[in-house]
């Protein structure tokens, strides 16, 4: 089965570091384009990050420099190392497999909450 | 303020038809392939329309896609209660070389 489960979510101070993790089963991440995205509470989907299989790396303007996706392939998992955490980052963060303006996002994973506050 | 304006909300009756609007520009729906996706509350995103107008497998055909120019749409009929959800069209923005969605439109089946 092919399958997305995120990890690493928590609650952390303003101008903290967190890194999300994003495990597959059942493809290998290296082949396909893995993007990162967020839903704060009560609102829309919010494009974070993507990772293309020939690893260039793209990011939402609300996020870069302060965000960093890659992958292990030895672990079948993409990451995305947070830095610099505002309270306006604190969302639901999925990761999902595909092309945006091809495939389209499938599967998706469930999330992972983060929340930034002091 | 997302990049492709969706319509906040929609209702239609059970059995009718609804349609979802997304309007974009020409760096995003103009000049690339536009998917949906259905949000049921409490869970993850769903694909419903890929490449503007393809349904994965399992998808009914209830469910169809369009676009014209830098405006995509989504088409439900038969509309049943299950269906009630928020629906999201996304792209690829070329200008700003990212991937957009538009705000979400809520469905309510009267």
């Amino acid at each position: 089965e092919v399958q997305l489960v995120e990890s690493g979510g928590g609650l952390i101070l303003p101008g903290g570091s967190l890194r999300l993790s994003c495990a597959a089963s059942g493809f290998t991440v290296s082949d396909n384009y893995i993007t990162w995205v967020r839903q704060a509470p009560g609102k829309g989907l919010e494009w974070v990050s993507l990772l293309q299989s020939g690893g260039n790396t793209y990011y939402a303007d609300s996020v870069k420099g302060r965000f960093t996706i890659y992958r292990d392939n030895s672990k079948n998992t993409v990451y995305l190392q947070m830095s610099s955490l505002r309270p306006d980052d604190t969302a639901v963060y999925s990761c999902a497999r595909g092309r945006l303006s091809r495939e389209g996002f499938d599967p998706w994973g469930q999330g992972t909450l983060v929340t930034v506050s002091s | 303020q997302s990049v492709l304006t969706q319509p906040p909300s929609v209702s239609a009756a059970p059995g009718q038809k609804v349609t979802f609007s997304c309007s974009g520009s020409s760096s995003n729906i103009g000049d690339k392939y536009v998917s949906w996706y259905q949000q049921l509350p409490g869970t993850a995103p769903k694909l419903l329309i890929y490449e503007n107008d393809k349904r994965p497998s399992g998808i009914p055909d209830r469910f169809s896609g369009s676009k014209s120019g830098t405006s995509a749409t989504l088409g439900i009929t038969g509309l049943q209660t299950g269906d009630e959800a928020d629906y999201y069209c996304g792209t690829w923005d070329s200008s700003l070389s990212a991937g957009v969605f538009g705000g979400g439109t809520k469905l309510t089946v009267l």
